[in-house]
């Protein structure tokens, strides 16, 4: 199977950096990716790893180590606007009734709060 | 503004009736996604179509079906519908090649409330 695992809640204050974890169990791995979901809006593509290592977007860095399948999310110099819920997704093999397929699996998402 | 567009925005309907959800990807794409999202839960996905061609199904319920059209536009059709079909559905797109699916460009999705 596969599986994906992240806090479900984390609060900071403007300024701050804060870092977001996710495991996860999936058969053959391509990549993470990190997707950002403001309320009742659309998720975002972020940013993607297929390998280890850190990569940065501006004030948004992702990291991943495959041996230990496990990846961050960072995001600094946080600002009010960051308030929202950010999923980690892996895309894999995954086993459906239909038959497999290599698809990406997001995690329940952690909601970030950013406090004034 | 992702370049994905989806309609309606908002649907309300009844127990057992049939509503079908449409789908334009962005420029280019070649494939299109279908995502639900319930109430605090992550994206399921649904189904893959690829220029014109069912590619990956997920878990989807055999009252639900889609299609990709030869313009690449594509549509859900829910049927039968249940109060546990309310949710947030998604559209995405990516591409244009089958490499790029990590990075999905998603539409502002269509609410659907069933009573």
């Amino acid at each position: 199977g596969q599986s994906l695992e992240q806090p479900s809640e984390v609060t900071a204050v403007e300024g701050a950096i804060v870092q977001i974890n996710c495991t996860y169990q999936t058969s053959g791995f391509y990549g993470l990716s990190w997707y950002q979901q403001h309320d009742g809006g659309a998720p975002t593509f972020l940013s993607y790893n297929a390998l280890d290592g850190l990569e940065e977007t501006g004030r948004f860095s992702s990291f991943l180590s495959r041996s230990d399948s496990y990846g961050y999310l960072l995001l600094q110099e946080l600002q009010m606007k960051d308030s929202a819920s950010y999923f980690c997704a892996v895309r894999g093999n995954l086993n459906f009734s239909s038959g497999s397929a290599r698809q990406l699996t997001f995690g329940s998402g952690t909601q970030l709060t950013v406090l004034p | 503004d992702s370049g994905v567009t989806q309609t309606p925005k908002h649907l309300i309907t009844a127990t057992g009736q049939r509503v079908t959800l449409r789908c334009s990807p962005r420029s280019g794409d070649l494939s299109v996604y279908w995502y639900q999202q319930s109430l605090d839960q992550g994206l399921q996905f649904l189904i893959q179509y690829y220029n014109g061609e069912e590619r990956a199904k997920g878990n989807i319920l055999e009252r639900f079906s889609a299609q990709q059209f030869p313009d690449l536009h594509s549509e859900l059709n829910l049927s039968s519908l249940e109060l546990g079909d309310s949710a947030l559905y998604f559209c995405a797109s990516s591409g244009p090649g089958l490499a790029r699916q990590e990075t999905q460009y998603f539409g502002p999705g269509t609410r659907l409330l069933v009573l």
